[in-house]
């Protein structure tokens, strides 16, 4: 399975961009990139994915570098509801063929007031 | 609702006792999955069902624990004779189906805490 590797914890100050990156060296041709976050005491929630361009949405923007080792999920302003741990995942098909995403220890975001 | 429902939100159980967790998933979604998730650990995969067939068991840690789904739609994960380790938040997902690029979207989680 082709794992990411993320920072353990981040900080940033209200109001400020954020940049969270994300290596995935061994990343296939087919895998998607995909980012969901956990707020405390909540179940995950999506916030972006892509393949191979950069994507926006209404919560963040996914920049992917052009070899596609890596990524980077931008929070265009930080605010205090953004606090939470933020994973980056690979699609990861089992032999079955079943869709799973397969979550590591992900990035702990703190923003500052 | 609207969102993926699951109970109980909170379970205490003492040790050797069977526990079952539920839940409804988005109306709609033939794709549902169970995750485990220890105090300050990241998530585990335990389940996937594709309607109500379950074509990866490889997540489940041993055999007391198993999970059903029935009519497309709530899904019960049981836990045999529990054991301390298995103390855990126990969060379910579905999405829209067999859809590689698809959101999947999760519940807030049943709590076990097993004494």
């Amino acid at each position: 399975d082709a794992k990411t590797t993320q920072p353990n914890s981040m900080e940033s100050n209200e109001e400020e961009p954020v940049h969270l990156p994300c290596n995935h060296s061994t990343i296939s041709g087919t895998d998607y990139i995909h980012w969901y976050r956990q707020l405390p005491s909540q179940g995950p929630e999506y916030v972006i994915h892509g393949l191979t361009s950069n994507v926006n949405n209404r919560m963040a923007s996914l920049a992917i570098a052009e070899d596609r080792k890596s990524s980077t999920l931008i929070l265009h302003r930080a605010t205090l509801r953004d606090a939470a741990v933020y994973y980056c995942i690979l699609r990861d098909v089992g032999g079955a063929g079943s869709y799973q995403l397969t979550f590591g220890k992900g990035t702990k975001l703190s923003v500052i007031p | 609702g609207a969102g993926v429902s699951q109970s109980p939100s909170n379970k205490v159980t003492e040790k050797g006792k069977d526990v079952e967790l539920r839940c409804d998933p988005i109306s709609g979604h033939t794709a549902l999955y169970w995750y485990r998730q220890r105090l300050g650990q990241g998530l585990e995969f335990l389940i996937y069902f594709q309607g109500n067939s379950a074509p990866d068991k490889s997540g489940l840690p041993s055999d007391r624990f198993s999970a059903e789904r029935t009519g497309e739609s709530v899904s019960t994960l049981t836990i045999q004779r529990t054991q301390q380790e298995d103390s855990a938040v126990y969060l379910c997902a579905s999405s829209r189906g067999l859809v590689n690029t698809g959101e999947l979207f999760f519940g807030e989680g049943s709590r076990l805490t097993v004494l």
